[in-house]
């Protein structure tokens, strides 16, 4: 039953444009959910977070929509730049932190 | 300034033969978690610990287990590791259980030969 879901492995942006990386979630009453990053070599970082009291959050380049109807969240970064190459979870909040799969975001120059 | 340090980055083992992953963590935190992420999956919670009190998850194999002598340690004891145990082991800290913010370690990446 995998309650979180990350549906493209990866994803490859021009510098400068939109990043939209996408997760749909089940069996959630408590809508909140993070973003981490995760770097080759390092471990998963916070990145931005939402809950069900809103419908986006925003921090800085990074927006983070929550649609609770479609059961769906989305992180937008803009402008993208290369160094936000990495991998991007989402996680939902229970008792406990449910990771989906993860997305290689790409930015090239 | 690391906050969780996990040693060694890389281990490899033989199969069969016990070992032992350590994290540790200047942050103070009262939960230590620990996760294991095989290739293109998502990270998958084995068990925690809050303070002392140890927190295993259902379907966590008895293989492993887990040891917190105190606040600053916790140890990632596999017994009799497979070749199905070779995965990316994430420790992570948090100050309560459920918190939304954790802090990851940088990982250490099992071989088992």
């Amino acid at each position: 039953d995998q309650q979180v879901k990350q549906n493209s492995p990866s994803l490859s942006v021009q510098e400068g444009r939109i990043s939209i990386l996408n997760c749909d979630y089940t069996n959630s009453m408590f809508d909140y959910f993070l973003w981490y990053k995760k770097y080759p070599a390092e471990g998963p970082t916070f990145l931005i977070s939402i809950s069900s009291i809103k419908d986006k959050n925003e921090d800085g380049r990074f927006t983070v929509f929550l649609n609770k109807s479609a059961k769906h969240l989305s992180l937008h970064i803009v402008p993208s730049q290369p160094g936000d190459s990495a991998v991007y979870f989402c996680a939902k909040v229970t008792d406990k932190l449910i990771f989906g799969t993860g997305t290689r975001l790409q930015v090239f120059p | 300034d690391a906050m969780v340090i996990q040693n060694p980055r890389y281990q490899v083992t033989q199969f069969g033969k016990p070992v032992t992953l350590s994290c540790s963590q200047t942050l103070n935190h009262n939960v230590m978690y620990w996760y294991q992420q095989k290739s293109s999956q998502a990270p998958k919670l084995l068990f925690h610990y809050y303070d002392k009190d140890f927190n295993n998850e259902a379907d966590t194999p008895d293989n492993f287990q887990s040891r917190r002598p105190n606040t600053s340690f916790c140890f990632l004891d596999i017994r009799s590791p497979g070749l199905g145990d070779a995965a990316m082991y994430l420790c992570a800290t948090s100050r309560e259980p459920a918190e939304e913010t954790q802090y990851f370690g940088p990982g250490t990446r099992l071989l088992v030969l």
